[in-house]
């Protein structure tokens, strides 16, 4: 079925860094979602892509779609404490089913 | 807008007793929801596809009779856990869909903790 590699599994930086964040597939997807989901609650929407090739930035974060189809990044610029959390990629598989990737879980050191 | 409600939102019960976990679209009709199962330090998987009116659509491996679901209107689906196990302790999250643009709504999710 379709997977979502994604990497790195975590990271650990010292806040104001930068973070990246990738994930891959052997399946084309047609939407790329990133979610972030804190401790003990649900995945929150961060940036949804639609187009390939696509570049879509809110705030300090910014995606973007693959040309394949096949990959996306997440990019979060001068890490701040608040960014800690787990990010999940995910594609939609069919009409409305979602795939999630295996999450980044960031830590951040002030 | 856009809310979605669930509750509650952690329960403890005992082995071989019936749990019952209530998901809400607060300010919106959907068209869809899901539920999800996550276990500790892992992804979100997919259990089952609820339309409202219609049986559930559960994935492979989801024992149907096992997580009952049951989708009244086009703003509440329960999923009931039956003869609970301790190995169905997990974190249940649903989420609420509208079909323009396609999008899941998330909620905060419900942790259950079987004994």
């Amino acid at each position: 079925g379709q997977q979502l590699n994604q990497s790195p599994q975590s990271m650990f930086i010292q806040e104001g860094e930068d973070v990246s964040m990738n994930c891959t597939s052997s399946s084309i997807f047609n939407t790329w979602l990133w979610y972030k989901q804190e401790p003990g609650e649900g995945p929150v929407l961060l940036i949804a892509l639609y187009k390939a090739g696509e570049l879509t930035s809110n705030g300090r974060l910014t995606a973007q779609f693959g040309i394949t189809r096949k990959d996306s990044f997440l990019n979060i610029s001068a890490s701040i404490p608040s960014d800690v959390g787990i990010y999940f990629c995910a594609g939609y598989r069919g009409a409305q089913k979602l795939v999630f990737g295996q999450g980044t879980r960031l830590t951040i050191n002030p | 807008g856009a809310v979605v409600s669930q509750h509650p939102s952690r329960v403890i019960c005992k082995s071989g007793t019936s749990v019952k976990i209530e998901c809400r679209s607060l300010d919106f009709q959907a068209t869809t929801m899901f539920w999800y199962r996550q276990f500790p330090k892992q992804s979100l998987m997919l259990m089952a596809t609820s339309n409202e009116g219609s049986k559930a659509t559960y994935e492979q491996g989801v024992e149907k009779d096992k997580f009952l679901i049951n989708h009244a209107s086009l703003t509440l689906s329960t999923l009931t856990v039956t003869s609970a196990h301790p190995e169905d302790s997990s974190f249940y999250i649903c989420s609420a869909s509208v079909v323009s643009p396609n999008e899941q709504f998330f909620g905060p999710g419900t942790r259950l903790t079987v004994l």
